[in-house]
């Protein structure tokens, strides 16, 4: 099983800021398989990213992913208000996947 | 559109049974793997299970093997998911999800409590 695991546990930034959120496996993964999920309170996930780079249809080009092997990265490069919510990187390949334990991004 | 409405959540004992339905509309049902995820209360996104196209291949979380059973019927556009023997720790909001999770449902409160 591929665990993943999310840095920092909370950001707290102000509206215009850049968020960089990170994810590590703790082993190598095909990087076509790495999502990033947005969550707002009460609502239901949302993807923004798919095979690490690819935006998903509708999400603005401030959000950006990067990275290969063990390491990835969410960038949004400059927050809006609408941005604050928790992330989720996601594994999609076999069986189990499986989820990071989430970054929230606060307004500071 | 794509539009995935679950129901059948509520209140259950432990070892009780449910049954959650996932309508999809907006897509063909019937081209796209589907997938659930849960939820617990103030806690991360979990996968559960998945299930193929034609429904010949499905894949569990280890905690649900033998207890949850994923199905699909592409004639009504409809995924479920079958729960048996539920327990305290299966508490948590159901989303049905297409493919690998590009697209969600509002998702279905389970809630097991004697």
């Amino acid at each position: 099983e591929i665990v993943l695991t999310q840095s920092p546990g909370t950001l707290s930034l102000s509206p215009g800021e850049r968020a960089t959120l990170s994810c590590r496996a703790s082993q190598s993964v095909d990087s076509n398989y790495i999502a990033w999920q947005q969550q707002k309170p009460g609502q239901a996930p949302r993807l923004l990213i798919y095979g690490a780079s690819r935006r998903a249809n509708g999400i603005p080009d401030r959000f950006s992913g990067s990275g290969s092997g063990t390491d990835f990265t969410l960038t949004i490069s400059r927050l809006e208000p609408e941005d604050f919510a928790v992330y989720y990187c996601h594994h999609y390949a076999g069986s189990p996947q499986t989820f990071g334990q989430g970054t929230k991004v606060e307004i500071k | 559109e794509v539009q995935l409405v679950e129901s059948g959540g509520g209140l259950v004992q432990p070892g009780g049974s449910l049954r959650l339905s996932c309508a999809a509309s907006g897509f063909t049902f019937s081209s796209h793997r589907m997938t659930w995820v849960r939820q617990a209360p103030g806690k991360g996104l979990e996968w559960v299970a998945n299930i193929n196209q034609d429904g010949s291949e499905k894949n569990y979380l280890d905690s649900v093997k033998g207890r949850f059973i994923v199905s699909r019927d592409n004639a009504e556009n409809s995924l479920y998911l079958q729960m048996n023997s539920l327990r305290v720790e299966d508490t948590a909001i159901y989303y049905c999800a297409k493919n690998e999770g590009d697209w969600w449902g509002q998702g279905a409160l389970v809630t097991v409590s004697a």
